[in-house]
């Protein structure tokens, strides 16, 4: 019963450079979402999914891009990191917005 | 613009009070409240939520309280214990997305 599973854990990034964060669950949840957490800041969200094929901007969505082709895979690609995507990532599922999000365990990026 | 707020960055108690977390929303389309829980280096966990029909929703030791006309919400946690200590997310839904406020680090002291 893995739940949410993020990947990598860690990993550090030169500005410029493209990566996908994985995320994927194991719960058939129709809503995934994306949260960044920063200093003073809080969770804000990226981008979300209402299920396979729907995807929506969230708070903050400049400079992320996410698909949506199954239900268990949500993944987050930056296209040309920037040092102002240092952060914590967290992926979440849930079966509708007004549940209890189920969270991976993040994954931190450094952008130098 | 943050549209859930939670003014106090940090609370400490002694074990055995009570603890009281506060957080004010701005959006009045937000219809479900919730509250998680978050140790460093772990991703954030459901503690409890309240839907806007109600003013009280009690589970254990945790009571989440809302006055919609204040656009306001508390959770209390009675009696306070040291494992409690962790940051405290309050969350706001409008069934489209959710919106988290910045976080109160509550520390309880033994």
């Amino acid at each position: 019963n893995a739940g949410v599973t993020q990947t990598p854990k860690f990993q550090v990034l030169k500005t410029g450079q493209s990566m996908t964060l994985q995320c994927a669950q194991d719960m058939n949840h129709e809503y995934m979402s994306w949260y960044r957490q920063d200093p003073g800041m809080g969770l804000r969200l990226i981008h979300y999914s209402v299920g396979a094929g729907i995807t929506d901007q969230g708070e903050v969505p400049n400079g992320y891009n996410v698909s949506r082709s199954t239900t268990e895979d949500f993944p987050l690609r930056l296209l040309s990191a920037a040092p102002s995507q240092t952060s914590v990532y967290f992926c979440a599922s849930s079966y509708r917005a007004h549940y209890g999000y189920t969270f991976g365990s993040g994954t931190r990026l450094t952008v130098v | 613009d943050q549209q859930v707020k939670q003014n106090s960055p940090s609370l400490s108690v002694q074990e055995g009070r009570i603890s009281i977390l506060n957080c004010d929303y701005t959006n009045s389309m937000f219809d479900y409240f919730l509250w998680y829980k978050k140790y460093p280096a772990e991703g954030p966990t459901f503690l409890i939520s309240i839907s806007s029909i109600k003013d009280k929703n009690e589970d254990g030791r945790f009571t989440v309280f809302l006055n919609k006309s204040a656009k306001h919400l508390s959770l209390h946690i009675v009696p306070s214990q040291p494992g409690d200590s962790a940051v405290y997310f309050c969350a706001a839904s409008d069934d489209n997305d959710m919106r988290f406020g910045a976080g109160t680090r509550l520390t309880v002291k033994p």
